[in-house]
């Protein structure tokens, strides 16, 4: 079974500096890898994914993330960050060519101040 | 395009009431379907899944139950609530076809307070 670890519950930074949010995963098969961001009060949007190929993937708004096969990390970044970036963000697994499970982390509660 | 309907937005029911929440998918056919729980500060737990009409597998053992009555209609059933259902309901569609490697599309959401 695949089990997803976000190691921050909660991370404040400034608007402007780089954050990085980490996520580290479980699994006994190679998965895929997800990054979603939810808005208060609002469903989940997906922000990347990781499939297979180049081990850096960049998605919506200016993140990205680097998948390390070795360290069974996932952790996303963004070099700068704005308001409007406050948000959860959750990181998901799920088993190439298994079980259709999605299985989330806890989330990582984003706040960017002025 | 694809969409999801989820409804109602908010819901408060008393204890031991029952609940039906309801999600329908438009615009694909054969989804895999979701239903999510999200309780302040334990992220989100998968509830149910289902791969096709009829066929639900649950994850969590619990006085809910779902249903998938028609191939995008997918229903999130208790018949006594506890207070311990009060959380965020989030139902969820994904490619039956590309698995899970593709995009997994959520609703908006319920509230659900049980008082």
């Amino acid at each position: 079974a695949q089990s997803v670890t976000q190691l921050d519950s909660q991370v404040p930074v400034f608007e402007e500096a780089p954050v990085e949010l980490r996520c580290n995963y479980s699994s006994s098969v190679s998965v895929y890898l997800f990054w979603y961001v939810q808005y208060p009060n609002q469903g989940l949007q997906l922000l990347l994914k990781y499939l297979s190929g180049s081990t850096l993937v960049k998605g919506i708004n200016g993140f990205e993330a680097e998948f390390n096969k070795s360290q069974t990390s996932f952790h996303l970044r963004k070099p700068s960050v704005h308001i409007s970036d406050t948000a959860e963000y959750f990181c998901a697994v799920s088993s190439q060519g298994g079980s259709e499970k999605l299985v989330f982390g806890k989330g990582t509660k984003l706040t960017v101040n002025p | 395009s694809q969409t999801i309907h989820q409804w109602p937005a908010t819901l408060v029911q008393p204890v031991g009431s029952p609940l039906s929440l309801e999600c329908t998918v438009e615009g694909t056919s054969n989804p895999n379907l979701y239903w999510y729980r999200q309780a302040a500060g334990r992220g989100l737990q998968l509830l149910f899944y289902s791969v096709g009409i009829g066929q639900i597998s649950s994850e969590v053992p619990q006085n809910l139950s779902a249903s998938r009555p028609q191939d995008r209609q997918f229903i999130l059933s208790s018949k006594k609530l506890l207070l311990s259902d009060s959380g965020f309901y989030l139902c969820a569609w994904a490619s039956g076809t590309g698995g899970l490697g593709t995009e997994a599309f959520f609703g908006q959401g319920t509230r659900l307070t049980v008082v």
